[in-house]
């Protein structure tokens, strides 16, 4: 069980667009979700906390107007990158908790590249 | 600041080899340790979830925990070179989050 979903995989974009990343608990219900940025060979970085049917939480230095995030339901959380620039391609990956003792469970990522 | 701190390696162990991984955390409130894995381009994936102190196993698996100490170990039995990845060592804050450490990079020489 506890299996995240996250779409899509990959992305490539032109500069200036809009990108959404989808991102489901499948068999659990999410009272968070969390969303993470990882550049090549550097740490996890959290970028947003987000729970149900509230505005998300942002961490110092990420720009909530840039980086929109709106969980609709219990099992979805969506994360759209606005404006996108080739300094936002990363991997961006979210994941998913059942509650406050368990652990995070991950989506496969999604790799964005902003031409 | 509550931290979670690794070493960040690389950490080489030859292949039959137990690798040993360890972490220290500050928040001495904290509950929950996880410990993922995570192999380069890929998202981290869980491993071992270890709420009281002392040992608990999964297969090669080992996580260790010391409250008293703050301190939260893996053992990896009879290391494979497919265990070549990162380790990240992940504690909760009493709240919802949890916090994660730098990871632990771990090469294991065929």
């Amino acid at each position: 069980g506890a299996v995240v979903s996250q779409h899509p995989s990959r992305v490539i974009c032109k500069s200036g667009t809009s990108v959404k990343i989808e991102c489901r608990s499948l068999d659990f219900q999410a009272t968070t979700m969390f969303w993470y940025r990882q550049f090549p060979k550097q740490s996890l970085m959290l970028m947003a906390t987000s729970n149900e049917g509230s505005k998300a939480t942002y961490e110092q230095g990420v720009e909530k107007d840039k980086f929109l995030i709106n969980h609709a339901s219990l099992t979805l959380s969506t994360l759209t990158v606005t404006s996108a620039h080739p300094e936002d391609s990363s991997f961006y990956i979210c994941s998913a908790v059942r509650d406050g003792n368990s652990p995070l469970h991950f989506g496969n990522g999604t790799r964005l590249t902003v031409t | 600041q509550k931290e979670v701190e690794q070493n960040s390696g690389p950490l080489s162990v030859p292949e039959g080899a137990i690798a040993s991984l360890n972490c220290t955390y500050s928040d001495r409130g904290s509950q929950s340790f996880f410990w993922y894995r995570q192999y380069s381009g890929k998202s981290p994936e869980l491993i071992m979830s270890i709420y009281s102190n002392g040992d608990k196993e999964d297969g090669r698996f080992t996580a260790q925990l010391n409250k008293a100490s703050q301190y939260v170990s893996l053992l990896i039995r009879d290391s494979q070179p497919s265990d070549s990845a990162t380790y990240l060592c992940a504690v909760n804050d009493e709240g919802d989050k949890i916090i994660f450490g730098k990871g632990t990079r771990l090469h294991i020489l065929p």
